[in-house]
Order: structure tokens, then C-alpha cells, then sequence
């Protein structure tokens, strides 16, 4: 039983362009949704969070959007940038950590 | 300041043996938790420890089993190793109970294979 969804295996972008990675779930419990970023033979490495009471959190080049309605969030990245090349993992906290199946970003230079 | 380790870095077992892996903490923190992750998914919720005693428990069998140590330092054991518990494993930690995942720091893993 998924209950955090990431329905694209895989998104290819050109350097400098922007990056949307999206993630849809299923409980509406989910108190904090989080995105965490997966280098080869690393854990994964935290991101940016936002709180189910948000729609929208901003860091730097990172921006996630939460739509709670449609129960779905968004990562966008802008500008692209290589070295973001790595698989990406949405995540949902209701007492632990329930994540996506990951998408892997590759930006091409 | 060392990250969380975990060791070993990689294991391959055969069916029906049993296996111990481990994982140090960030200093300073008393949270460990342990997720497994198979090839092509996402990180799924195993255990989770605080201050030496289990919080949590994910959709595991029985032969899934995880103690952590005075020293925050925790071990999980998998007994009767079956084909599909082939995975990375993966430690966490934090320095509080109820983290909201930001506040959750993994190590690197060890990958078991079970042949």
C-alpha cells in the first residue's frame, strides 16, 4: 500500500532551465512533506520540508508548492544546475517517514 | 564531526542464515531509526529507537528484530534470511523523538544481498 506516489522514474533537463519533480499521496494525515535528495553509495541527504499548513516554502534554487486538495506537491528547481544530477525521494511524516519510489534528475550541460 | 556510520559496508548471506548489522549515531543524538530499501523503491520504515527503548515499528516480520545501546548505538538482526531481504539498509538519526524528518540524518547504508 503506497501511500506517497512518484509516477515519473525519471526527468531529463538542460542546464539552466527548471526542474519540476512531482509527488502525489494518499492519508491526509501527513503532517510535513519533505524532499531528500540520493547520491550514489550516500543516504539520503535532506532538502527542503514544508508543513501541511503551507502551500509554498522557498530555499535558494528550491521551491516546494503543496496543492493539500489534490493531495499532491511539487519540487521546482531553477535554475538546473549539473550537479543536481541524483535521484530524488519525496517523503511524508505521520510519526515516521513514509517515502516515494524516487525519481532520478539527470541536467544536462 | 563524523556523520552516522554504518557497517558492514556491504554482506552477502545465503538463505536462512541471519545477519547483525549496525549503526553509530551522530554524536548527541538518541534516535536511530532503520529503513530498508529495495532496488527501485524508496526507503521503507523498519524500527525506531529513542533513548534505548522501541517507538515505532514498521509493516516487518518478526524476524526483523533491533536493539540500541547505551551509547545510542543500535543494531538490527534479520533472522531466517530470506531471497527477498536483499536491500539497503539504511540508519537515521536524530536528536529528538518525534522528528519531523528534517531533522533526521542518514548514513550510507550496507547493502545485503541474499543468494
Amino acid at each position: 500500500d503506497q501511500q506517497v506516489k512518484q509516477n515519473s522514474p525519471s526527468l531529463s533537463v538542460q542546464e539552466g532551465r527548471i526542474s519540476i519533480l512531482n509527488c502525489d499521496y494518499t492519508n491526509s494525515m501527513f503532517d510535513y512533506f519533505l524532499w531528500y535528495k540520493k547520491y550514489p553509495a550516500e543516504g539520503p541527504t535532506f532538502l527542503i520540508s514544508i508543513s501541511s499548513i503551507k502551500d509554498k516554502n522557498e530555499d535558494g534554487r528550491f521551491t516546494v508548492f503543496l496543492n493539500k486538495s489534490a493531495k499532491h506537491l511539487s519540487l521546482h528547481i531553477v535554475p538546473s544546475q549539473p550537479g543536481d544530477s541524483a535521484v530524488y525521494f519525496c517523503a511524508a511524516s505521520l510519526n515516521n517517514l513514509f517515502f516515494g519510489t524516487g525519481t532520478r534528475l539527470t541536467v544536462i550541460p | 564531526d563524523a556523520g552516522v556510520t554504518q557497517s558492514p559496508t556491504h554482506l552477502i548471506k545465503t538463505r536462512g542464515q541471519q545477519v547483525t548489522l549496525r549503526c553509530s549515531p551522530i554524536s548527541g543524538h538518541k534516535s536511530v531509526s532503520w529503513y530498508q530499501q529495495v532496488l527501485g523503491q524508496g526507503p521503507q520504515f523498519i524500527f525506531q529507537y529513542y533513548e534505548k527503548e522501541e517507538r515505532g515499528r514498521g509493516n516487518f516480520p518478526d524476524r526483523f528484530s533491533a536493539r540500541q545501546f547505551p551509547n545510542y548505538s543500535s543494531e538490527l538482526n534479520v533472522n531466517a534470511l530470506l531471497l527477498g531481504d536483499s536491500a539497503l539498509y539504511l540508519c537515521a538519526s536524530s536528536l529528538v523523538r518525534q522528528s519531523v524528518g528534517n531533522e533526521q540524518f542518514f548514513g550510507p547504508g550496507t547493502r545485503l544481498t541474499v543468494l
